[in-house]
């Protein structure tokens, strides 16, 4: 069974850079795109971006200029790097895999949730 | 970008009722949509992908529907656990997009 961990820092302070890794285990993370998804405290999930084993990346437009998504393919973890946070980046971060179909991808498998709270 | 509405935001059912969610994408997105389950501190779950394809292991009181523009999540005999936020995302063009989710409550 695939399961995705995923730890970093849960308290930052304004300016600073979010940081966030997820390891994947129980299956290969070749053949997929492996996602970074966020949610504000009561409101809906938004896509931050993602990345394959081969380090190609797609990111939201409206997170672009912050977010850098890397993958580290022999360790099968791939991390999140968000700069310049504001309050409006406080949010549970989870990371999932992407898997694909012949109508579109969707998220099969999720990390636990990473709640990052940006506060002086 | 593709803009998912689900409306309403919230509804309120018994055990037992038949349940429908409708979603509407701002353009046509074929069949590319997915449905999630999320429950509270919980990540979301999948339930169905490509509109109308129940994941393996989700119980078939779920049912997807529709295509273009407009997608229905259908639960046949709500039960106790199904009480959940539910989401629509369409994957057919980047960035994914997610519905603002359908709170299902216990009436």
């Amino acid at each position: 069974q695939v399961q995705l961990q995923q730890w970093g820092a849960g308290l930052l302070k304004p300016s600073d850079t979010l940081s966030l890794t997820c390891g994947v285990s129980g299956g290969s993370i070749s053949g997929h795109y492996l996602s970074w998804i966020r949610q504000p405290p009561g409101k809906g999930l938004e896509w931050i971006g993602e990345i394959n084993h081969s380090g190609s990346t797609n990111y939201n437009p409206s997170l672009r200029s912050r977010v850098t998504i890397s993958v580290d393919t022999s360790k099968k973890k791939f991390s999140l790097n968000l700069s310049s946070v504001t309050a409006a980046d406080t949010a549970v971060y989870y990371c999932a895999r992407d898997s694909s179909s012949s109508r579109g991808y969707y998220f099969d498998f999720w990390g636990q949730g990473t709640l990052v709270t940006v506060s002086s | 970008d593709i803009q998912m509405t689900q409306s309403p935001s919230s509804l309120s059912a018994s055990v037992g009722d038949r349940v429908t969610i409708p979603c509407r994408a701002s353009l046509s997105i074929s069949s590319y949509l997915n449905w999630y389950q999320q429950k509270p501190g919980k990540a979301p779950k999948l339930l169905i992908y490509s509109a109308s394809t129940l994941l393996s292991g989700v119980p078939s009181r779920f049912s997807g529907s529709g295509s273009g523009t407009d997608f229905t999540l259908t639960i046949s005999g709500l039960q106790p656990e199904d009480y959940a936020t539910y989401y629509c995302q369409q994957s057919y063009s980047t960035p994914w997009t997610f519905g603002q989710g359908t709170k299902v409550e216990i009436k």
